[in-house]
């Protein structure tokens, strides 16, 4: 199993400019996950999904939007970016939203707002 | 409201010395508690986790915690540090009345001195 993996590893985008972040999981997990991750902060969670079809608000959802059209992918779509969207994105997925069970995270996306 | 507090940014010790990460939590329901670990560049990694089972928990590397339900902690330990110990360290929290999202840390750096 190739786990949680993610795509681009770094990216460099001018202010105003759109992109997506690509997730996907071959661990038939329900539950998915995106997180930034800033010095000192921790990791806060942006959105989650439980389910195909399903997602919901994290801590700091504003300016990102996602959607599950299927179990394994779990875009988060930057709609015009900000310098204060400059951050490490981790994708994180579980088998299910318990609390019992664990989160497994991807390899993180480095992205730079100029 | 959840919420975790590791006491101590960056901890430092000498390779073959016991590590000591500190983790206090609070909760308003009987919570999952977790701690993963980050190496430089890299994703997060479970270490272990508590699930009201055993209040003292086995992870991977030697590492273990306890849960202390009337101290609210859950400290991360190790009887001799190694090198590739070296990492970040976060403690997260998670229970049933946020939507079982997970809480973390603002984390711990340890350092290992040869």
């Amino acid at each position: 199993n190739a786990g949680v993996t993610q795509t681009p590893k770094f990216q460099v985008l001018k202010t105003g400019q759109s992109m997506t972040l690509q997730c996907a999981q071959d661990m038939n997990h329900e539950y998915m996950s995106w997180y930034r991750q800033d010095p000192g902060m921790g990791l806060r969670l942006i959105h989650y999904s439980v389910g195909a079809g399903i997602t919901d608000q994290g801590e700091v959802p504003n300016g990102y939007n996602v959607s599950r059209s299927t179990t394994e992918d779990f875009p988060l779509r930057l709609l015009s970016a900000a310098p204060s969207q400059t951050s490490v994105y981790f994708c994180a997925s579980s088998y299910s939203g318990s609390i019992y069970y664990e989160q497994y995270f991807g390899p993180g996306t480095r992205l730079t707002v100029t | 409201a959840q919420s975790v507090t590791q006491l101590d940014s960056h901890v430092s010790v000498s390779e073959g010395t016991p590590v000591l990460l500190r983790c206090n939590y609070s909760s308003s329901y009987s919570p999952s508690l977790f701690w993963y670990v980050q190496h430089p560049n890299k994703g997060l990694q479970l270490l272990l986790k508590y699930t009201s089972a055993a209040t003292l928990v086995k992870g991977i590397n030697g590492f273990e915690a306890e849960f202390k339900k009337s101290e609210t902690s859950f400290h991360l330990t190790k009887p001799s540090a190694h090198m590739s110990d070296a990492a970040e360290y976060f403690c997260v929290v998670s229970a049933p009345n946020t939507g079982n999202q997970f809480y973390f840390g603002t984390g711990t750096s340890l350092t290992v001195i040869p």
